[in-house]
C-alpha cells in the first residue's frame, strides 16, 4: 500500500514552454501532498504544500506565478513550471500523506526536467 | 530559518565495517523521520522517532532522537553494499503541520 506515482518520470522541454507534472496517490486519500525539487547531490527543498481544494502554500522564495500547483482531488496534485528556463532542469519529487496519518509522507519516483 | 545539517556529508567504508551519520537541527523538533535515496531513486521512509531520547532498531540500522529532540543519529552496523545510498533525516517543527526540513544528507559508498 501507500503508492504514489509521478508522470512523466523525464521530460525535455525548449526553454520557454511550460511542463506538467503529475502526482497522483494510488492507493489512498491525500489531504496533503508535498512538491520538492533537488539538485544533483543536494537535499530536498521544500517548495511547497498543497491541500485538497485550497491554495498551495509556497516556500519562501519560490515564485507562485512560476510554478502552479492544483491539488484537485484526494488523489491528485500537479505542479506547472510555467515558461521553463534552463535553471529549472532539476528532479521534482511529490509527497502525499494520508488523511489517517498526516506525519508521514509517501514519495513519488520523481520527475527530471531538463529544460534546453 | 531552521537548519538541518548531517555529518559526513560522504562517507566509504569497507564491507561489514560499521556507519554512522549525523543529524542537527538548529531548532527543537517535533519528530525526526529518517530516508534512504538510492542513486537515481527517489527517497524512501525508513522510520519515525517522536520521542525525546527515543532508540529504535531496524534489524541492522539504530536510530537515536537526542534527549533535547534536536539531534538524532542512524548507525548501521556490519555495512553491505545494499546499504549504499543516501541517508536523509528530516524533522518536524511543533506547529509546522506535517511539514519536513530535510537535512544535507550522508552519501554512503560501500566497498567490497
Amino acid at each position: 500500500g501507500a503508492v504514489v506515482s509521478q508522470h512523466p518520470s523525464r521530460v525535455i522541454c525548449k526553454s520557454g514552454t511550460s511542463v506538467k507534472i503529475e502526482c497522483r496517490s494510488l492507493d489512498f486519500q491525500a489531504t496533503t501532498m508535498f512538491w520538492y525539487r533537488q539538485f544533483p547531490k543536494q537535499s530536498l527543498m521544500l517548495m511547497a504544500t498543497s491541500n485538497e481544494g485550497s491554495k498551495a502554500t509556497y516556500e519562501q522564495g519560490v515564485e507562485k506565478d512560476k510554478f502552479l500547483i492544483n491539488h484537485a482531488s484526494l488523489t491528485l496534485s500537479t505542479l506547472t513550471v510555467t515558461s521553463a528556463h534552463p535553471e529549472d532542469s532539476s528532479f521534482y519529487i511529490c509527497s502525499a500523506s494520508p488523511a489517517e496519518d498526516q506525519e508521514t509522507q509517501y514519495f513519488g519516483p520523481g520527475t527530471r526536467l531538463l529544460v534546453l | 530559518g531552521q537548519q538541518v545539517m548531517q555529518i559526513p556529508q560522504y562517507q566509504h567504508v569497507q564491507e561489514g565495517e560499521d556507519f554512522t551519520t549525523y543529524c542537527n537541527s538548529s531548532t527543537t523538533l517535533s519528530n525526526i523521520q529518517w530516508y534512504k535515496q538510492r542513486p537515481g531513486g527517489h527517497p524512501v521512509f525508513l522510520i519515525q522517532l517522536v520521542k525525546s531520547g527515543e532508540v529504535k532498531k531496524q534489524k541492522r540500522l539504530t536510530f537515536q532522537f537526542g534527549e533535547a529532540k534536536k539531534n538524532s543519529s542512524l548507525h548501521i552496523t556490519a555495512t553491505q553494499t545494499t546499504d549504499v545510498g543516501t541517508y536523509f533525516c528530516a524533522g518536524g517543527l511543533t506547529g509546522g503541520g506535517n511539514k519536513l526540513t530535510f537535512g544535507t544528507g550522508t552519501q554512503l559508498k560501500v566497498e567490497l
